[in-house]
C-alpha cells in the first residue's frame, strides 16, 4: 500500500524567507499529486496539483516534482503569516479514483512576523 | 463552482451510540468519499461511490458503514461507536470526465466526538 511522509514535522520560518516542504512516497507509479492547505479548524485548500517530473507554480506556490526518487516537494515563496497552516501532500496510484488519495500527516507551518 | 455540504458540523455522542453523517454534492459529481482526519496520520479513506447504490471499500473502512441513496447523498454511518472513532470527518465528490475530472471538491467537515 502506498505510504507518504512529510518532513519536517513542524518549521518555522520568518515573514518573506523562503519555506520548503518536503514529502516521499513510496509507489513510482502515482500519476497525480497534490499540494493542500489547513488553517485550524477550517477545511482544504488545493494549492497546486502537478501530474509529471518537472515543476508547476501556482502564485507563490511551486511544486517540484521527481518520481525516480520518489520525493515532491513544495516551495512557497515570501510566505506571510497568513500562510500559518497545515499543509498536507496527497498522492494518487495510477489507474484510481482521482479521491483514492493518500495523504501524508503534514507539516505544521509557522509564520513569524 | 461545486458545493459539497456535510451536517452536522459537529456531534457528540456516548460510546454505543448510533450515528449518521451526511453529504450532498451539488452538480451530479460521480464519485463521493469519506475521509477522516486524526493528528499524526493526514486523511484516511474510509468508504467511496462511484454513483447512487454502489459502495466501495477504502483503507480504514473498519466500524464504518456507507450508504449512497442517490447521486447527491452519500451517508457515513457509526452503529455502535466507539472512541476511537472520535475524529474530523470530511466528504469529497469528484467528476470521472469533462473539465473538472481533476478537481476535488471538500466539504467543510463533521468534527464527532464518542465519549
Amino acid at each position: 500500500q502506498q505510504k507518504v511522509q512529510q518532513s519536517p514535522e513542524s518549521l518555522t520560518v520568518s515573514e518573506g524567507a523562503m519555506a520548503s516542504l518536503n514529502c516521499t512516497f513510496s509507489d513510482r507509479s502515482s500519476d497525480n499529486f497534490r499540494w493542500y492547505r489547513q488553517h485550524s479548524g477550517k477545511g482544504l485548500e488545493v494549492l497546486v496539483s502537478i501530474f509529471s517530473d518537472g515543476e508547476k507554480e501556482e502564485g507563490s506556490f511551486t511544486a517540484h516534482l521527481n518520481r525516480a526518487s520518489l520525493h515532491v516537494f513544495l516551495h512557497i515563496r515570501e510566505p506571510q503569516p497568513s500562510d500559518s497552516a497545515l499543509y498536507l501532500c496527497a498522492v494518487r496510484a495510477r489507474g484510481s479514483a482521482l479521491g483514492r488519495l493518500h495523504f501524508g500527516a503534514g507539516t505544521q507551518l509557522i509564520v513569524i512576523p | 463552482e461545486a458545493a459539497v455540504t456535510q451536517s452536522p458540523r459537529n456531534k457528540v455522542t456516548v460510546t454505543g451510540g448510533n450515528v449518521t453523517l451526511s453529504c450532498r454534492q451539488t452538480n451530479s459529481h460521480n464519485y463521493m468519499y469519506w475521509y477522516r482526519q486524526d493528528t499524526g496520520h493526514g486523511l484516511r479513506l474510509i468508504h467511496y461511490s462511484y454513483g447512487a447504490g454502489n459502495l466501495q471499500i477504502g483503507d480504514v473502512p473498519d466500524g464504518y458503514k456507507a450508504t449512497r441513496t442517490t447521486q447527491e447523498d452519500f451517508f457515513l454511518l457509526l452503529e455502535l461507536a466507539s472512541p476511537s472513532q472520535t475524529s474530523l470527518y470530511f466528504c469529497a465528490s469528484s467528476d470521472a470526465g469533462g473539465p473538472s475530472a481533476e478537481t476535488l471538491y471538500f466539504g467543510s467537515g463533521t468534527r464527532l466526538t464518542v465519549l
